[in-house]
């Protein structure tokens, strides 16, 4: 099993409707969570770390922590087509900093 | 901003050469980190380094090896380089923790012909 999966997608969205991006992680002793955005041929950018249970927003952006299930989600307010990228959860589990493979996300104008 | 650069954005070079990638933060990060990045196999950890000369191997270390002689530089080395080596390769720092908030880099594309 890997340490953190995420769904691949692709995940298409019309412009304006929410995006939800899931994330499972396999450590219970993971402490701390990310979000990254990468667009084709980049390097991955930081949207949003999260390290406690509950939701955290920044903007159009929302991140949910379940510690118990172990899930993180991201959520999208009013998608954007400049939002159609890969994202990358990540997990720190104290001694290791995994990635997950990543979810493509399209924003269909 | 935390600013992490790598020397080159593309890089062409042939089976059996010697290859260095060179890394460098400019914001006196403790470790520093090498990762390549492959379709379908995320970002898999080569190195890292937690402090001037010393290294720890990640996942993947076969075939590299990495020198860290300033705190601001971090260097990934392919002995001789495959065309299984091929990939995307990724720099990344963090300050404070080890395992915190990872920076990249813009990234280098190294073809193997």
């Amino acid at each position: 099993q890997k340490e953190v999966e995420q769904n691949s997608g692709p995940l298409s969205v019309p412009e304006g409707a929410i995006a939800s991006l899931n994330c499972t992680y396999s450590d219970r002793v993971s402490q701390s969570f990310f979000w990254y955005r990468q667009y084709s041929g980049k390097s991955p950018e930081l949207i949003m770390s999260i390290y406690s249970n509950g939701d955290k927003e920044d903007g159009r952006f929302t991140a949910q922590l379940n510690k118990a299930s172990q899930y993180v989600s991201l959520l999208i307010r009013d998608s954007q087509p400049s939002d159609s990228a890969t994202y990358l959860c990540a997990v720190n589990t104290g001694n290791q900093f995994y990635f997950g493979t990543g979810t493509s996300l399209t924003v269909i104008p | 901003d935390v600013k992490v650069t790598q020397s080159s954005r593309y890089l062409v070079k042939r089976t059996g050469e010697k290859v260095f990638l060179e890394c460098v933060q400019d914001m006196d990060h403790e470790n520093m980190f090498w990762y390549r990045q492959d379709p379908g196999l995320g970002l898999r950890l080569i190195y890292f380094s937690y402090d001037v000369k010393m290294k720890e191997k990640g996942d993947i270390p076969e075939g590299y090896s990495v020198s860290r002689e300033k705190k601001e530089r971090f260097s990934l080395i392919l002995e001789s380089a495959s065309t299984n080596q091929t990939s995307m390769y990724l720099c990344a720092s963090t300050g404070g923790r080890l395992w915190e908030t990872q920076y990249f880099g813009p990234g280098t594309r190294l073809l193997v012909l």
